[in-house]
């Protein structure tokens, strides 16, 4: 079974400031899918990022990029200039299958972006 | 993207009863998933929703507590029966849209605030 963890329940950060959640996985498997969602408190998942296991560049949205350590195990959020927007849950997913397949959800990390 | 609503947003239910969630979206789409996301918690996933056979249950999860239909490719149901106040969660379905010919993103609808009394 497939397992993501996210050790940081809470995290805050100032306004324009850089934070990086961290997320850790386990699988056997080689080829894989790994997302980080947003859920505001309007409830409404948002995709923020996504990584596929078989490309070694992290990628990148905008304030928002991945480090993507697939020997370690370690698919990390890093927020840039921090907006108040920003505050939000975070959810670390992953997928075996990039077709019909559903999520494995990491326990959250709750952001606070704070002025 | 994908347009995705879920009707009712909330309710309030007295235990024993049962509840159906709707799910509607924008245009056609191959899986549909339904999860529960308790107070607090993280998103589980209890079904996948398949159009024209019945839905596939993870472990934990059972067609005659959480029925599920899937009539056609843009409407999914999933009724919360014989409801006790551990059924209280959020409820949200999702779907999986294809954006370029190689990558498929998970869109999730607003969810459905339960509290069962």
């Amino acid at each position: 079974a497939q397992t993501v963890t996210q050790s940081q329940p809470e995290m805050s950060v100032q306004e324009a400031e850089t934070v990086t959640l961290s997320c850790t996985y386990d699988t056997s498997e080689n080829n894989y899918y790994l997302f980080w969602y947003k859920q505001p408190p309007s409830r409404q998942m948002i995709l923020v990022i996504r990584q596929e296991a078989y490309k070694q560049q992290n990628a990148t949205e905008n304030r928002f990029s991945v480090n993507f350590q697939k020997a370690a195990k370690s698919f990390s959020l890093k927020i840039s200039d921090s907006q108040l927007g920003d505050t939000a849950m975070y959810f670390c997913a992953f997928t075996l299958s990039n077709s019909g397949y559903a999520l494995n959800f990491g326990k959250g990390t709750s952001l606070l972006v704070t002025p | 993207s994908a347009v995705i609503s879920q009707k009712p947003s909330r309710d309030i239910c007295q235990r024993g009863t049962s509840l159906t969630i709707q799910c509607q979206v924008d245009s056609q789409v191959t899986m549909m998933f339904w999860y529960r996301q308790q107070p607090g918690q993280s998103l589980t996933l209890i079904a996948t929703a398949n159009q024209g056979s019945e839905a596939t249950y993870e472990s934990g999860f059972v067609i005659d507590k959480f029925p599920i239909s899937r009539p056609n490719l843009t409407f999914s149901t999933l009724t919360v029966s014989n409801m006790s106040p551990e059924d209280s969660s959020i409820y949200l379905c999702s779907v999986g849209r294809r954006d370029t010919w190689y990558q498929e993103t998970q869109y999730f609808g607003p969810g459905t605030r339960l509290l069962v009394l």
